[in-house]
């Protein structure tokens, strides 16, 4: 199985910073990679898939590159509605597996 | 507008069965693959099994390999995923989840772009 590994786990953050979370995997996975968030409570919502193009109604603030094993995911601005957890997933071979999820939090 | 809605959930002893339904609306069903995924209290995410848009093709999780049948009904709209010899370690919420494609190959996999809002699993004595 291919494992995801996020880094960091969780961070604090201010609005108005720029972040960033790092996916890795355990192989090659070509672009085949995808992030989420989720809020607490809540379902998750895609936000990015193929490693850097955005799901429909995403907002350009959210950008994703990378390709083979070291992904990022970056918040160009993060605003009140974006604290929250965010996954990565990689879909490249079965089984589809997940990143363990980076919180991100209000500093 | 998509929506998915999973209905089912609930209490039930080790060992015991449950089958969980995913209604959709607001797209072509047959044309799209579905997945389950699952995430236990307070853990990350974990897929399950998904299905092709035909139900010709299905892959599943080695966890849940044999103990879970995952179906579809076309002419119903509505996803199932059948479950078997439930055991603690399947206490979990379960989102049914939409992908863009119809078909289903070794590689690369589904990813997904809509999901539904999940019903809670609890096995437990």
């Amino acid at each position: 199985d291919i494992q995801m590994t996020q880094s960091p786990s969780s961070l604090s953050a201010s609005v108005g910073d720029r972040v960033t979370i790092t996916c890795r995997a355990s192989q090659g996975i070509s672009n085949y990679l995808a992030w989420f968030q989720q809020k607490p409570g809540k379902a998750p919502k895609s936000l990015i898939y193929a490693a850097s193009s955005l799901q429909s109604g995403v907002p350009s603030k959210f950008s994703g590159s990378g390709s083979g094993t070291d992904f990022t995911l970056t918040i160009s601005s993060l605003q009140p509605e974006d604290f929250a957890t965010y996954y990565c997933q990689q879909y490249n071979s079965y089984p589809i597996t997940f990143g363990g999820g980076t919180k991100v939090e209000i500093k | 507008e998509v929506q998915l809605v999973e209905s089912g959930g609930g209490l039930v002893q080790p060992g015991g069965s449950l089958r969980l339904s995913c209604a959709a609306s607001g797209f072509t069903f047959s044309s799209y693959a579905m997945s389950w995924v699952r995430q236990a209290p307070g853990k990350g995410l974990e897929w399950v099994s998904a299905i092709s848009g035909s139900g010709g093709s299905t892959y599943y999780a080695d966890s849940v390999k044999g103990r879970f049948t995952i179906s579809r009904d076309n002419s119903k709209n509505t996803l199932y995923l059948q479950m078997n010899s439930l055991r603690a370690e399947d206490t979990a919420v379960y989102y049914c989840a939409k992908s863009p494609i119809q078909w289903l190959v070794p590689s690369p996999g589904p990813y997904f772009d809509y999901w539904g809002q999940g019903t809670l699993v609890t096995v437990s004595s």
